[in-house]
């Protein structure tokens, strides 16, 4: 049972350069989010969608775009990438709203560990 | 000020000590309250979830919630070498918690 699958791992960047992180869920999960972590910071919320074809932004938009044409994926695309956009980024996905707070939690991918030189 | 307020630590407690978590917030509108557990280059993973004020229960994890003072605690009792990671609190205003407010994170070593 993969859950919440980020690629890649590691990518370092040159000042300028675009990417973009990919984040996939097998669990059927309406909604899907994009965080950043920076020590001493906490996880920021950057975008987030509540089904295919739904964005929103979150805390920390700037810098960086979002799609989401399917319910599994959720890539987050870096244009112009700055130092300050090192950070480690974190996918994470819900069943959505419910009921039952069980179905609203968030499970969340390994991360991806970037650095913007 | 931080909506979310959290120890960073590092905290380290011999193995068996009870471990006393803490997070203070602002923000009156949060009625949902988390602790994620974060093991060294992972994600973090769901480890209680409350509703309100109160306490929560869950094998050696205790969560406890005092609303009045805003101000949530996560005790862990006869820590082990295995709880040793960064514990996050988390909270939120609406049902659907899409927006998570986190603390900073607290760095624990259970020493054995």
């Amino acid at each position: 049972n993969a859950g919440v699958t980020q690629t890649p791992k590691f990518r370092i960047l040159k000042i300028g350069q675009s990417m973009t992180l990919q984040c996939t869920q097998d669990m059927n999960h309406n909604y899907m989010y994009w965080y950043r972590q920076d020590p001493g910071m906490g996880l920021k919320l950057i975008y987030y969608s509540v089904g295919a074809g739904i964005t929103d932004k979150g805390e920390v938009p700037n810098g960086y775009n979002v799609s989401r044409s399917t319910t599994e994926d959720f890539p987050l695309r870096l244009e112009l990438a700055a130092p300050s956009q090192t950070s480690v980024y974190f996918c994470a996905s819900s069943y959505g709203r419910g009921p039952n707070l069980a179905k609203n939690i968030q499970y969340f991918g390994a991360g991806t560990r970037l650095s913007v030189l | 000020q931080k909506e979310v307020e959290q120890d960073p630590g590092p905290l380290s407690v011999p193995e068996g000590a009870i471990v006393s978590l803490n997070c203070t917030y602002s923000n009156s509108a949060f009625q949902y309250f988390m602790w994620y557990r974060q093991y060294s280059r992972k994600g973090p993973e769901l480890l209680m979830y409350t509703y309100s004020s109160g306490n929560k229960e869950d094998g050696r994890f205790t969560a406890q919630v005092d609303k009045s003072s805003k101000y949530i605690s996560l005790f862990i009792r006869d820590s082990q070498p295995s709880d040793s990671a960064t514990y996050l609190c988390a909270m939120s205003a609406n049902f659907g918690n899409e927006k998570l407010t986190f603390g900073t994170g607290t760095r624990l070593t259970i020493i054995p």
